[in-house]
């Protein structure tokens, strides 16, 4: 069964630290995909990268990086974790040129902040 | 600005009663309108893509329809496990997607 799979499913971090939300898929996608979700405001895009070693801002990039060395692999950073920053994250995959084909997510990283 | 919005916030339905849930959007280029279903502490599971006012799609007991300013997702005699959270997004356009904030359905037996 083809899959994305996030490494945490819950984690604590303190203010300032730097966090790391690593995630695989096996299905050769070429989209990736970085979301959160917060009640009441829905899914938002932090990046997105279409290929190896490339990125695009999504609509809420400020205070994360991204990075994508291989295919299967895309991990979102921190940089200086705060707490506006608690939230689900959630990875997802596409294939390329399938721009009105559904995201494959995964399961998410609930991130909290203290 | 692209916008989309679900309604109800959340709906309660008891097995066996029928009803719908809608999603209405302003966008300026539709290229896909999405449903998909989230389960607590889970990511969105990938239900339907609709492209095309009057395009209708089947999935058990859910259908999903669209018009040219909204999509419904019509439930026929839901059953408990049908319960979750239903959300809708649109693509306008290069990789830009838009969620609606979701419906939470609970269904009693």
């Amino acid at each position: 069964d083809v899959k994305v799979t996030q490494s945490s499913r819950y984690l604590v971090k303190r203010t300032g630290e730097k966090v790391f939300l690593e995630c695989v898929q096996d299905m050769d996608h070429e989209n990736m995909f970085w979301y959160r979700q917060d009640p009441g405001l829905g899914l938002r895009l932090i990046y997105f990268s279409y290929d190896v070693k490339m990125k695009e801002k999504g609509d809420i990039p400020e205070g994360y990086s991204v990075s994508r060395e291989k295919k299967e692999r895309f991990s979102l950073i921190l940089e200086s974790a705060s707490t506006n920053q608690t939230s689900m994250y959630l990875c997802a995959s596409r294939p390329i040129g399938q721009s009105s084909y559904g995201y494959t997510f995964g399961s998410g990283t609930r991130l909290t902040v203290v | 600005e692209d916008q989309v919005t679900q309604s109800p916030e959340a709906l309660r339905l008891q097995e066996g009663e029928s009803s719908s849930l809608n999603c209405s959007y302003t966008v300026s280029g539709l290229r896909g309108l999405f449903w998909y279903r989230q389960d607590p502490g889970k990511g969105p599971e990938f239900l339907f893509t609709l492209y095309s006012a009057g395009e209708e799609k089947e999935k058990e007991r859910l259908k999903a329809t669209l018009t040219k300013k909204e999509s419904f997702l019509h439930i026929t005699a839901p059953k408990p496990e049908d319960s979750a959270t239903y959300l809708c997004a649109y693509s306008g356009g290069y990789q830009k997607v838009t969620f609606g904030t979701g419906t939470k359905l609970q269904v009693i037996p």
